[in-house]
């Protein structure tokens, strides 16, 4: 079973760029959680989804930065013109159903953003 | 509100030392639950354990061991005979059964580095 997968793993944008990473959860799994951590610190909740819903968004930046779950397809999380403080370790995570509530997450290795 | 504390910032042991990794968390939800992740060099988070909130059983899973005490709010995780392979920064986190599925908040982590 291929567990969360995340890519692009390592991600060079100059300032002004997009980024884009997706995140392609465990098979049977519909719920997706998206957390940010900065260099030297813990990671950050940034947003939860289910299929084709935002269910909360309180740790996503104000502009600049949308995520999506489509019916189809990863998750992406898009960050419009970027800059160096979006430099980051960008981790997914994903549970079942079922799970929620009980803590049953499962971690992707995560994508690295570099913001030159 | 929920937080997780964990006041030792880094921590340097010389191999075969035992270890002790203090985490101290708040929160109000009367059911949740705690988690510890390794986070090595490469990057990627690997879970170690997760313990609910009605379960105070001390557990041991070879030379780790983890140490509830709801009284004093704290999870503590013990490495005994410390290896250089345990060097990584360790983080503990909670999630609480709150309407939003599995929010995890996360500690600051604690650097661990194990000399040989």
């Amino acid at each position: 079973n291929a567990g969360v997968m995340q890519n692009p793993r390592h991600l060079v944008r100059r300032r002004g760029q997009e980024a884009r990473l997706r995140c392609s959860p465990m098979k049977g799994h519909s719920h997706v959680y998206w957390y940010r951590q900065l260099p030297e610190e813990g990671l950050k909740f940034m947003v939860y989804l289910q299929k084709e819903n935002i269910i909360d968004e309180s740790g996503m930046p104000k502009e600049r930065f949308s995520a999506e779950f489509p019916k189809e397809g990863p998750s992406i999380l898009r960050i419009q013109q970027v800059v160096r403080g979006d430099s980051a370790a960008y981790f997914c995570a994903s549970s079942r159903a079922w799970a929620t509530n009980t803590g049953e997450l499962f971690f992707g290795e995560g994508s690295r953003l570099t913001v030159l | 509100a929920q937080k997780v504390t964990q006041a030792q910032t880094e921590i340097s042991v010389v191999e075969k030392e035992d270890v002790t990794l203090d985490c101290v968390y708040e929160t109000r939800d009367t059911t949740y639950y705690l988690f510890w992740y390794k986070q090595p060099p490469s990057g990627e988070l690997v879970f170690l354990i997760r313990r609910n909130s009605f379960d105070e059983q001390n557990e041991i899973s070879g030379r780790y061991s983890w140490n509830f005490q709801k009284s004093t709010s704290s999870f503590n995780f013990t490495i005994t005979a410390s290896q250089v392979v345990d060097s990584a920064v360790y983080f503990c986190a909670l999630s609480g059964r709150g309407e939003y599925g599995n929010k995890l908040v996360f500690g600051a982590g604690t650097i661990l580095r194990v000399k040989s």
